[in-house]
């Protein structure tokens, strides 16, 4: 099976901006997450979609949006761009039966926030 | 708030001796704890699922333990080598929340 894939690889944009990152996870997945990943904070949790509905949250300003498609295809959203949103965001992939799930992470998109 | 400590920000050590890494986690008690490896530039990929019924697990060199008493997970890489060398994470994957890594690095 193919891997999780994001697209794009790199972005870079100004203050202000928004910015839609797109992830396809692994066919038959249903569950995909996001997460902001920089070098002070570590992984964080944005949100889970599963079955196109958001069905967990993390603690991130209502900037920060997403949305999932009926083929399980997700896209993320930031509006009004601010330098500390400059970070790897990451997707990840899973059946979405719960806890045990392994996550399949895609390879990120690096975003550069001038 | 729930919270997963990894506190070690890095470690070093030589090639052929057993890396412990350490999870501690507050707040709460997880069904399951996972373990990711993060190479430079790339997405975690998962290595190793304990549940909270098991005390112990392996995988090849690697071998994870959970203490439910003192809310933690050791994570051992035996006989290391430098291709271990990598960031590794734990993760409470009930609640999606992951750890800040330790990053390893074996040298020769």
């Amino acid at each position: 099976k193919a891997g999780v894939t994001q697209t794009p690889r790199y972005l870079i944009k100004t203050r202000g901006q928004q910015v839609t990152l797109s992830c396809s996870p692994i066919s038959g997945h249903r569950s995909v997450s996001w997460y902001q990943q920089t070098p002070g904070q570590g992984l964080q949790f944005l949100f889970e979609y599963f079955s196109e509905t958001q069905r967990n949250k993390g603690n991130f300003p209502g900037r920060f949006s997403g949305r999932q498609f009926s083929n399980s295809r997700s896209e993320m959203n930031v509006s009004t761009l601010e330098l500390g949103d400059s970070a790897l965001y990451l997707c990840a992939s899973s059946t979405g039966q719960g806890g045990s799930d392994t996550q399949y992470f895609g390879p990120g998109t690096r975003l550069t926030v001038l | 708030s729930q919270k997963i400590e990894q506190n070690s920000e890095a470690l070093n050590i030589q090639e052929g001796k057993t890396a412990t890494l350490t999870c501690n986690y507050t707040n709460y008690s997880p069904a399951y704890l996972q373990w990711y490896r993060q190479d430079p530039g790339r997405g975690p990929v998962f290595l190793l699922l304990i549940r909270e019924n098991e005390k112990e697990k392996r995988k090849e060199r690697l071998k994870v333990t959970f203490d439910t008493t003192l809310k933690q997970s050791l994570f051992h890489i035996t006989a290391s080598q430098p291709a271990d060398s990598a960031t590794y994470l734990c993760a409470h994957t009930d609640k999606l929340i992951f750890g800040t890594g330790t990053r390893l690095q074996v040298f020769p």
